[in-house]
């Protein structure tokens, strides 16, 4: 079965610390986002990637970093520079311009 | 920029309809309208483009007015299934990223 992946789905990390959320799709997408959302809040972009080796800078990219090496794989480090990390991390894809998104699962990501 | 729904939130007894809206302040290429319930990852519904189409499966459809920049969701004899958030996502060019709107809360009870 085809799908987005994201491991994993709860994430405790202490204040100061780097933390990986992993991204993973075997659609064969070439597009790749992470979105964040707080609690009654809509999705805020990130980052976004069109192609391996290549990503943008979304809405909200301070305080956090991506990498594209592999065109399955789009992991997101939520850095320390991030001054409220606390919130619900979404991985998504898609195939190109106007086609349908997919998101992945989630990981809810609690720094104290 | 992101684009502003309305209402922020809806109740609405079983069988009863709702219209959520979609409004962007720029020329808008495609809206994409979505589903999350609590907790779980947005599940798409449709996607309208640029030509005024309106588009729809059972009971919930969907209209865009390009000139306007707005789309509307049109959900029909609702069902407790159709509770949680609904979110609209604007492409304003042939690029490939959406911006979402705030939401609309959508509670449909017995």
């Amino acid at each position: 079965d085809g799908g987005i992946t994201q491991s994993p789905k709860y994430l405790f990390r202490k204040e100061g610390q780097n933390v990986t959320l992993s991204c993973e799709q075997n659609l064969n997408h070439d597009a790749m986002y992470w979105y964040r959302q707080d609690p009654g809040q809509g999705l805020r972009l990130i980052y976004y990637s069109q192609i391996v080796n290549d990503f943008q800078k979304g809405d909200i990219a301070e305080g956090y970093s991506v990498s594209r090496e592999k065109k399955e794989s789009f992991p997101l480090t939520v850095t320390s520079a991030q001054k409220n990390p606390t919130a619900f991390y979404l991985c998504a894809s898609r195939d190109g311009p106007l086609y349908e998104q997919y998101f992945g699962p989630g990981t809810r990501l609690t720094v104290t | 920029q992101q684009p502003v729904q309305s209402p922020q939130a809806v109740i609405l007894r079983e069988g009863e309809d709702a219209v959520i809206n979609c409004s962007s302040s720029k020329a808008l290429y495609s809206v994409h309208w979505y589903r999350q319930k609590h907790g779980e990852a947005p599940v798409f519904l449709m996607i309208l483009l640029k030509g005024g189409e309106q588009k729809g499966h059972e009971k919930i459809s969907a209209s865009f007015n390009e000139k306007k920049q707005q789309s509307s969701l049109y959900l029909t004899a609702s069902q407790l299934s159709y509770s949680g958030t609904y979110f609209c996502g604007t492409e304003n060019n042939a690029g490939n990223m959406l911006t979402f709107g705030g939401g609309t809360r959508l509670m449909v009870k017995p």
